[in-house]
């Protein structure tokens, strides 16, 4: 199953609402996660199940979505959400990820 | 508190086998329920799925590396081992073994080790 993430990259502005969306080339009922990546450091998870939000993550962060469209959403972008955004598909092997979307403050 | 550390060999060869450990504590992979994933990352690139291993040994393997990755467990050390077989240079990456969480009918990558950059060149 392939996921196609857009937008590749974006840049905004602290405070803007920021949406990333994940589209799977299959239905994969709501088997999708969010992880959120900083330059040298492993993934986070975020979201898992499409929309269940990851103990410990602020609540700014928000995902949706079922079968093909996904998306993760920030209400009021912070500083430290710099980085790079990736989506998780597991609903069926072999699992697979989206191809990264690139966060910058502005 | 789960941890979860890659060790293994920082440069190799073209043509040679690459072994990589993950040595984790928290939780143990002879529990019902529980699994151990690697996952790689080329400089600049996209995260890729390489292999899983659940607590009753059951595998999964990438179809387009399945002939060259093996992964087994010693529940008695805490570890995961994960060999690639005829490495090459494209396989340079950041290695990662993660912990699956797994919730609802599916799994999910929850805990992470810190990652180990292998080189492959001549």
């Amino acid at each position: 199953i392939q996921l196609t993430q857009s937008p590749s990259s974006l840049s905004a502005f602290v405070g803007d609402r920021v949406t990333i969306t994940c589209r799977a080339s299959q239905a994969i009922s709501s088997y999708l996660a969010w992880y959120q990546q900083k330059p040298g450091k492993a993934p986070k998870l975020l979201i898992y199940a499409a929309s269940t939000l990851q103990s410990g993550v602020p609540s700014r962060f928000s995902g949706s979505g079922s079968g093909t469209d996904f998306t993760l959403t920030i209400s009021s972008l912070q500083p430290e959400d710099f980085g790079t955004y990736h989506c998780q598909q597991v609903n069926s092997y072999p699992i697979t990820f989206g191809q990264g979307t690139r966060l910058e403050i502005k | 508190q789960i941890t979860l550390k890659e060790s293994g060999p920082t440069l190799v060869k073209p043509t040679q086998t690459l072994t990589l450990t993950c040595t984790f504590s928290g939780f143990s992979l002879s529990t019902s329920g529980v699994s151990v994933g690697w996952i790689r990352q080329p400089p600049r690139k996209a995260l890729e799925w390489l292999a899983l291993i659940y607590w009753n040994d059951d595998k999964h393997y990438s179809p387009s590396l399945k002939s060259r990755l093996t992964i087994t467990k010693d529940t008695s050390k805490n570890q995961v081992v994960l060999t690639m077989t005829n490495m090459d240079p494209v396989d340079t990456a950041t290695y990662y073994c993660a912990h699956r969480h797994c919730t609802g009918g599916s799994c999910y990558d929850d805990y992470w080790g810190q990652g180990t950059l292998v080189t492959v060149s001549s």
